[in-house]
């Protein structure tokens, strides 16, 4: 059975500070690995990954894929209040099935 | 561009009655999925849909039910409605079948009383 496990489930920190989520996979048919954020509405999509050690980067967050591990990190520097939300990992298996984590809740205190 | 539109936003059902929600894919995307988003279970996937075809089914029951037209959008329908189906269904689209981001709707807030 497909499993996706993001940790932590949820994090508090600090205007300023960086944070990395992680999530960990066993899926089957894997294709490439989505990450998205969801405030009160919709997931929006951040970064799509498909092949292992190349970081993607876009404005202070970046992200990395470990294919061998099984597992992708999710980096937030210099974080803002604005980033509060969840974060959602997502390995694409065959054809567009996503099969999403838990999500790991940030909180941004100013 | 426009994006990913889904009607109703919100609805409420009662036991038993069926609903059909509605989603229009960005333009140019063909690939349509549909999932569902509890506090439970959090974002599962109900079905795909491309050139008019359901290619992928997730675990769902058979009152789950979808269809896509040739202008790509898509309906999804559940009928005899349930407790817990009250939840946020999400459509998706991306341009083809394969390996392309998707791109999630606002949703339709469902609620089942």
């Amino acid at each position: 059975e497909d499993k996706v496990v993001q940790s932590p489930l949820s994090l508090v920190v600090h205007e300023g500070d960086t944070v990395t989520l992680n999530c960990s996979y066993e899926v089957t048919n894997f294709r490439s690995l989505l990450w998205y954020k969801q405030e009160k509405k919709a997931p929006t999509f951040l970064f799509m990954l498909t092949s292992s050690g190349i970081e993607k980067k876009s404005g202070r967050l970046s992200s990395i894929l470990d294919k061998k591990e099984l597992f992708s990190i999710l980096n937030i520097t210099a974080t803002q209040t604005g980033d509060s939300a969840i974060y959602l990992c997502a390995p694409a298996k065959e054809a567009q099935k996503l099969v999403f984590g838990q999500g790991t809740r940030l909180t941004i205190n100013p | 561009k426009a994006g990913v539109t889904q009607t109703p936003r919100y609805l409420i059902k009662t036991r038993g009655q069926q609903v059909t929600l509605s989603c229009s894919p960005i333009s140019g995307h063909r690939s349509v999925s549909w999932y569902q988003q509890t506090p439970g279970q959090g974002l599962q996937f109900l079905f795909e849909y491309f050139s008019e075809t359901q290619r992928n089914k997730g675990n769902f029951p058979g009152r789950f039910s979808g269809r896509q037209f040739s202008n790509s959008r898509s309906e999804m329908n559940v009928s005899t409605l349930e407790l817990g189906d009250s939840a946020l269904y999400l459509c998706a689209s991306s341009l083809s079948l394969w390996g392309d981001t998707q791109y999630f709707g606002p949703g339709t807030r469902l609620t089942v009383l």
